[in-house]
């Protein structure tokens, strides 16, 4: 079965260090997306990307976050100047077009998920 | 207020036996799409089911159901015959506007369900 999957797994990095999550989304899939998860917290939404350009992002997605879709496959989250509470799971989502009323063409799989440490 | 609301933070059930995950949400929307994901401790969102705001049947697969109330704003998952493998934190979420948009998920803040032998 096709899936979602992100690299690396893991990352420590300094504070003030740029950092890239990257992404390969289920081929054909349309829609991608990041979500974070601070350790023992709720899953927040971060940013939403269609046809190569941002359509939603939320308060969190400040400008040291940028996304990129460099070439027909990869999906990345770049975070420019790292801060401790950057720490969390970073996940990386997508899913297929418009397909109304067909349930497979709503659900938004995601992937395993980076962890990222910030010391 | 919440969009998504869990009011359980932990559940024990025993092995085999079936149990209900709530789940309660808030929006104006007409159009809105709800999910389950299991997150077991190696951290992956695993997808489970979905339900649509016009889908007029609960949705299922396999042992899991959803409970979708309308009227009351619940969609409550249920997992029958449980198993060891089933602990995990699951949570609700809630996708508001039309499908065909790329709209953003909104998280419960999760139920940690701990299945007992």
């Amino acid at each position: 079965e096709p899936e979602v999957t992100q690299t690396p797994s893991h990352q420590v990095t300094q504070m003030g260090q740029e950092v890239i999550l990257r992404c390969v989304p289920i081929s054909n899939h349309l829609y991608f997306y990041w979500y974070r998860q601070i350790l023992g917290q709720k899953v927040e939404f971060l940013v939403s990307f269609y046809n190569n350009e941002i359509s939603e992002k939320s308060e969190i997605f400040d400008d040291q976050f940028s996304v990129e879709r460099p070439d027909g496959s990869n999906f990345t989250l770049k975070i420019r100047s790292t801060k401790l509470e950057d720490s969390a799971m970073y996940f990386c989502a997508s899913r297929p077009g418009s397909v109304r009323r067909l349930r497979s063409g709503n659900t938004i799989y995601f992937g395993e998920g980076s962890w990222l440490t910030v010391v | 207020a919440q969009k998504i609301t869990q009011t359980q933070p932990g559940m024990f059930v025993q092995e085999k036996e079936a149990v209900t995950l709530d789940c309660t949400y808030d929006t104006s929307d007409q159009s809105y799409g709800l999910f389950w994901y299991k997150q077991p401790s190696s951290g992956e969102m695993i997808f489970l089911i979905y339900q649509g705001s016009y889908d007029e049947q609960n949705a299922t697969e396999g042992r899991y159901s959803l409970n979708f109330q309308k009227a009351r704003k619940s969609a409550n998952l249920v997992i029958s015959a449980s198993q060891l493998g089933d602990s995990a934190m699951y949570f609700c979420a809630m996708r508001e506007g039309y499908d065909n948009a790329g709209n953003m998920l909104t998280f419960g803040g999760g139920t940690r369900l701990m299945v007992k032998p």
